[in-house]
């Protein structure tokens, strides 16, 4: 079956540290893979997707960036975090043939910076 | 600019009775429909979903509307229990490899 897995739970981090959130996928090969961030009304906001290894995509200009440099682990890093940078982030993963309800999440990271 | 909007931020409904939670979309692309359900410290899971060549799908206690031209659908449970309580998101896809979420609608269900 597949699982996956996402890491730290929580993180606590001072403004101007670097950051680096990683997730991986069991159980499946070549999955789309997801950064979403949940911040205080707005909802889920979907930061970066990737359908391949070095392929990304970013939705929303911000101070963080993603890499992909296998095929089921994806990161999630800053060099300098904003205290705007707080929230819920969220990995997720979908088959590409896969239908579209098909998206599974990740337990999430609480980061805060102070 | 936000696609999906769920304009409640929060809603307060007694056990056993209706809980209707409301979606509103602006990009006439998307079809296909999703709700989510979130509790805190957890990733969301996946409760139902609507397709656009449809106006309902239900799944036992959960009933979710679609209004094409009003660019609208809504989650129906009923009844309502204590469990239910947690984030609601709506989501929807343009058929891309993107599922674009609202900002999510608190339920709590009371006794």
């Amino acid at each position: 079956s597949q699982t996956i897995h996402q890491w730290p739970a929580t993180l606590v981090q001072p403004v101007g540290s670097p950051l680096s959130l990683e997730c991986t996928v069991e159980g499946t090969s070549n999955p789309n893979l997801y950064w979403y961030r949940q911040a205080a009304g707005r909802g889920l906001q979907l930061l970066f997707y990737s359908v391949g290894i070095g392929q990304i995509s970013s939705e929303v200009p911000q101070n963080l960036s993603a890499s992909r440099p296998q095929d089921r682990q994806f990161i999630l890093s800053s060099k300098k975090l904003l205290l705007s940078d707080s929230g819920f982030y969220l990995c997720a993963w979908k088959r590409q043939s896969g239908t579209v309800y098909g998206y599974t999440f990740g337990s999430g990271t609480r980061l805060t910076v102070v | 600019d936000q696609q999906v909007k769920q304009n409640s931020p929060s809603l307060s409904v007694q056990e056993g009775r209706i809980s209707i939670l409301n979606c509103d979309y602006t990009n006439s692309m998307f079809d296909y429909f999703l709700w989510y359900k979130k509790y805190p410290a957890e990733g969301p899971t996946f409760l139902i979903s609507i397709s656009s060549i449809k106006d309902k799908n239900e799944d036992g206690r959960f009933t979710v509307f679609l209004n094409k031209s009003a660019k609208h659908l809504s989650l129906h449970i009923v009844p309502s229990q204590p469990g239910d309580s947690a984030v609601y998101f709506c989501a929807a896809s343009d058929n891309t490899d993107k599922l674009i979420f609202g900002t999510g609608t608190r339920l709590q269900v009371f006794p």
